[in-house]
């Protein structure tokens, strides 16, 4: 198994509501991350864990909160976001964390916030 | 501010061509370097990675870093109308062992 599995994959959500985006690999990679992308922009790097612990947050709004309840499985929950969070959201794994060859991403959640 | 940049484009060759796609690089502590490739509304696949001086060929594509030069590109020959994507030079940017920074991406048409 080689791949990086997401959903859903797409999602459409009200200010007020709760979601979770969830991420799923079996390939035994130990670093997870999620990346956040718009339209025409390059993947921006959201968070990063390392053997299931939170290593990165790049200061990301407390509206998205990971959470690593395993080494297989990525989850992004969301609750009171803003039409401007509306995107591409990728999750990728690597090996493990020196991203020596590079990330395997999974092919995305694309969210709507209305 | 540790930035990749890239001509957006877009970059249009026939088919059958060879097609050259470049990345230049601010941090001379950069270790590793990636190109994906991203087709309209999918996640990014990755194509080729590097981190030796020199040229990289994997079928019809060849990577070339130049570490002195900062500079990193991607070779496609023979050029295929499948090909047609945005390429994103990404790099592993020294001191950060997890994080890839991406550039803007060129995008590639090829004409048949």
């Amino acid at each position: 198994d080689t791949e990086v599995t997401q959903t859903p994959k797409h999602l459409v959500m009200g200010m007020t509501n709760k979601k979770s985006l969830k991420c799923e690999q079996h390939m035994g990679h130990r670093a997870m991350y999620w990346y956040k992308q718009k339209a025409k922009k390059p993947p921006e790097l959201m968070f990063v864990y390392s053997y299931e612990k939170l290593s990165i947050n790049e200061s990301v709004p407390s509206r998205f909160s990971p959470e690593c309840p395993n080494s297989s499985l990525l989850n992004l929950h969301l609750h009171a976001l803003q039409p401007e969070d509306s995107a591409l959201y990728l999750c990728a794994s690597s090996p493990n964390d020196r991203v020596i060859s590079g990330y395997t991403f999974g092919s995305g959640t694309r969210l709507t916030v209305v | 501010q540790k930035e990749v940049e890239q001509n957006s484009g877009p970059l249009s060759v026939p088919e059958g061509a060879i097609a050259s796609l470049n990345c230049t690089y601010s941090d001379r502590g950069s270790q590793s370097f990636f190109w994906y490739r991203q087709y309209s509304g999918k996640s990014p696949e990755l194509i080729m990675f590097i981190y030796s001086n020199g040229d990289k060929e994997d079928g019809r594509f060849t990577a070339q870093l130049n570490k002195a030069s900062q500079y990193v590109s991607l070779l496609i020959r023979d050029s295929q109308p499948s090909d047609s994507a945005t390429y994103l030079c990404a790099v592993r940017v020294g001191g950060s062992n997890y994080k890839l920074t991406f550039g803007k991406g060129t995008l590639l048409t090829v004409n048949p």
